[in-house]
């Protein structure tokens, strides 16, 4: 079936340091998403992207992070800087419009 | 906000056993929200296991059969005979679906082991 990748599936970043997740979503989707898992918690929605524009956010998407997919290529979120609380697994998934959301096999962010 | 409260793991049980996930909604932002189980098998992504997004109506896929109440709040997952290829996590998952495309709120997942 489709597939939505992440790349790297491991990254390691020092507090305070820039860091970039890469997606490469379903190639005929229209909206993107990333969600986040800490350890033991679930997973909980951070943005969704269409067209664009950031549609809609939740308390967790901080002012540190941003999304973008330019020229219609890779789907980013991008942590400046970062934090130790980032630790987490992040999910990327997409999307046709209204249709079954994919998701990737996720990154593990750790911060130290 | 929404949540999703489903069964503590890990489950365990034998092969040909019948497995049951508790899962109940609280849905603030949509009366009726679209339900859905997630699954994520050992070294996979999170995949659609099944979906029901009218009240009343049940879901099916692989054997496995989840009900939509919405007297109860529940979306509880059944499956009469499990196999060994059915251990996973199991993600249920309630979700607003606008203009803005489809927002889902998970449980914690629930870890199924089943024994040979």
């Amino acid at each position: 079936g489709p597939k939505v990748l992440q790349i790297p599936s491991h990254q390691i970043i020092d507090m305070g340091q820039m860091v970039t997740l890469n997606c490469d979503p379903v190639s005929n989707h229209l909206y993107f998403y990333w969600y986040k898992q800490i350890l033991g918690q679930q997973m909980e929605f951070l943005v969704n992207f269409y067209n664009g524009k950031v549609m809609e956010k939740s308390k967790l998407f901080k002012d540190q992070f941003s999304v973008e997919r330019p020229d219609g290529s890779y789907f980013t979120l991008k942590i400046q800087p970062t934090a130790l609380e980032d630790s987490a697994v992040y999910f990327c998934a997409s999307s046709f419009i209204n249709t079954e959301v994919f998701f990737g096999k996720g990154t593990r962010l750790t911060v130290v | 906000g929404d949540s999703v409260t489903q069964t503590e793991g890990p489950v365990t049980v034998s092969e040909s056993e019948s497995l049951i996930i508790n899962c109940t909604y609280s849905a603030t932002s949509i009366a009726y929200p679209n339900l859905f189980w997630y699954v994520r098998y050992p070294g996979e992504g999170l995949q659609l296991l099944l979906k029901v997004i009218t009240a009343g109506q049940k879901g099916s896929s692989r054997g496995f059969e989840a009900t939509y109440n919405k007297e109860t709040t529940s979306f509880h997952l059944q499956k009469a005979s499990v196999q060994e290829s059915d251990s996973a996590v199991y993600y249920c998952a309630l979700a607003m679906t606008n203009s803005a495309g489809n927002k889902l709120t998970f449980g914690i997942g629930t870890r199924v082991l089943v024994r040979p």
